[in-house]
């Protein structure tokens, strides 16, 4: 069973739109929300992360939005940049567990 | 940059053989992980610790298994290779279990 739902599978955006990717979960114990980038033939590496005490979090040009109530979360990459171009994580937990992730968004910002 | 490793990056190997993949973090964390990552892009953990002589199985059942006898040092070994083992193999690490996980480059495995 998939703790963390991840959309869209894909992602084309032109240089200097919005992206966004959503992700949905069901555990309400879940208390923590990262999100992670991953470049080919690199690891992931956290992007940004939230609790649910706040709404949103911005750090630069990417935002998570969390919406408690319905249990989602989204990750907006403002002004996306080709450097961008990568394949991007959500996941989830709370202290009794480890990270559940996302199937994954492969994001290509086009020039 | 994180600072863990992982070596061998690529794999080639005949069904059969026993190989180990090995991990190491010089952060000294405790907890770390091992993950499989297949070309449809998501992430499965298959085993973790929370420190020496500690490890648990994943999510996703695996016929591999790892030892923690040093806190830097997470090796995961399978004694017998099959074409179905072909996957990338990630490691990482935290502080703990709410913590940041940094994540090695991967080993990317090829059953023949």
């Amino acid at each position: 069973q998939q703790q963390v739902k991840q959309s869209p599978q894909s992602l084309i955006v032109q240089k200097g739109g919005i992206s966004i990717i959503n992700c949905a979960y069901e555990n309400t114990a879940f208390d923590y929300f990262p999100w992670y980038q991953q470049f080919p033939g690199k690891g992931p590496a956290l992007l940004i992360a939230i609790r649910p005490d706040v709404s949103e979090k911005k750090e630069g040009r990417f935002t998570i939005s969390f919406n408690k109530s319905a249990k989602q979360f989204s990750l907006h990459i403002m002004d996306s940049q080709p450097g961008d171009s990568a394949t991007y994580f959500c996941a989830a937990s709370n202290w009794a567990n480890n990270l559940f992730f996302g199937t994954g968004t492969r994001l290509t910002v086009i020039p | 940059e994180a600072d863990i490793y992982q070596t061998p990056r690529y794999l080639v190997i005949g069904t059969g053989k026993k190989i180990t993949l090995e991990c190491s973090q010089t952060m000294g964390h405790d907890k770390m992980y091992w993950y499989q990552q297949d070309p449809g892009m998501e992430l499965h953990l298959i085993h973790y610790s929370y420190g020496v002589n500690s490890t648990e199985k994943g999510d996703l059942s695996s016929e591999s298994t790892v030892s923690r006898i040093r806190t830097e040092h997470f090796p995961l070994t399978l004694e017998s290779a099959r074409p179905s083992h072909t996957s990338q193999y990630l490691c990482a690490s935290s502080a703990g279990a709410r913590d940041e996980q940094f994540f090695g480059p991967g080993t990317r495995l090829t059953v023949l």
